[in-house]
């Protein structure tokens, strides 16, 4: 099955500063890459997504960058706020089937 | 967006007894449905697919005969987590994926499950 590896586990930002997570991934065939941000005790909310066929995409001040051909994707995050701390998580699938989840990030957007 | 809702939020139960947890989509028909478990400060993980009217997809290392679901409509999966054990206390996440809005899955809120 797909392996979905993530970095950083944890991630300290001064407020106004950047942040950037990065996610590989092992099976060729995923071609649906959704980002998702989990509060403590809460549901995770997708935020991002990026499919094969798009090699980068923006909303505002968060976009996602994949590499095919190295099978990995990253999330950056500018000018990052308090209230962007949370945990990220990266998750890929192939279309319509099992969404496999990486390992997570714990971002904190210190003030 | 669509909305996903889970019943209950939070369980309590005695080790050895059995709990089902609801998933519903609330405006949508969902094809499929996915159950997850996460523990604290861990990732989720997919513990199996459900499709409706057929049976469940489980992954490896997922007892199928511990974790039953079943995904009798569009609008509803149930997992049933049976003789429950203290390890099996955890975070219960459906979500539910919608065939014709792309490829977004939504998350119901989750269940804490605590097994005494």
């Amino acid at each position: 099955g797909e392996n979905v590896e993530q970095h950083p586990s944890t991630l300290s930002v001064q407020e106004g500063d950047s942040a950037v997570i990065k996610c590989t991934y092992s099976d060729s065939a995923s071609n649906y890459f959704p980002w998702y941000k989990q509060e403590l005790g809460k549901r995770p909310q997708l935020i991002i997504d990026i499919r094969s066929n798009v090699g980068e995409k923006k909303d505002q001040r968060i976009a996602v960058t994949l590499n095919k051909t190295a099978k990995h994707f990253s999330l950056h995050i500018t000018e990052t706020q308090p209230e962007d701390s949370a945990v990220y998580f990266c998750a890929a699938s192939i279309t319509g089937n099992q969404f496999y989840f990486g390992t997570g990030t714990s971002l904190t957007v210190i003030p | 967006g669509a909305v996903v809702s889970q019943h209950p939020s939070r369980v309590i139960c005695k080790s050895g007894t059995s709990v089902k947890i609801e998933c519903r989509s609330l405006d949508f028909q969902a094809t499929t449905m996915f159950w997850y478990r996460q523990f604290p400060k861990q990732s989720l993980m997919l513990m199996a697919t459900s499709n409706e009217g057929s049976k469940a997809t489980y992954e490896q290392g997922v007892e199928k005969d511990k974790f039953l679901i079943n995904h009798a409509s569009l609008t509803l999966s149930t997992l049933t987590v049976t003789s429950a054990h203290p390890e099996d206390s955890s975070f219960y996440i459906c979500s539910a994926y919608l065939a014709t809005g792309g490829d977004e899955q939504y998350f119901g809120p989750g269940t804490r499950l605590t097994v005494t």
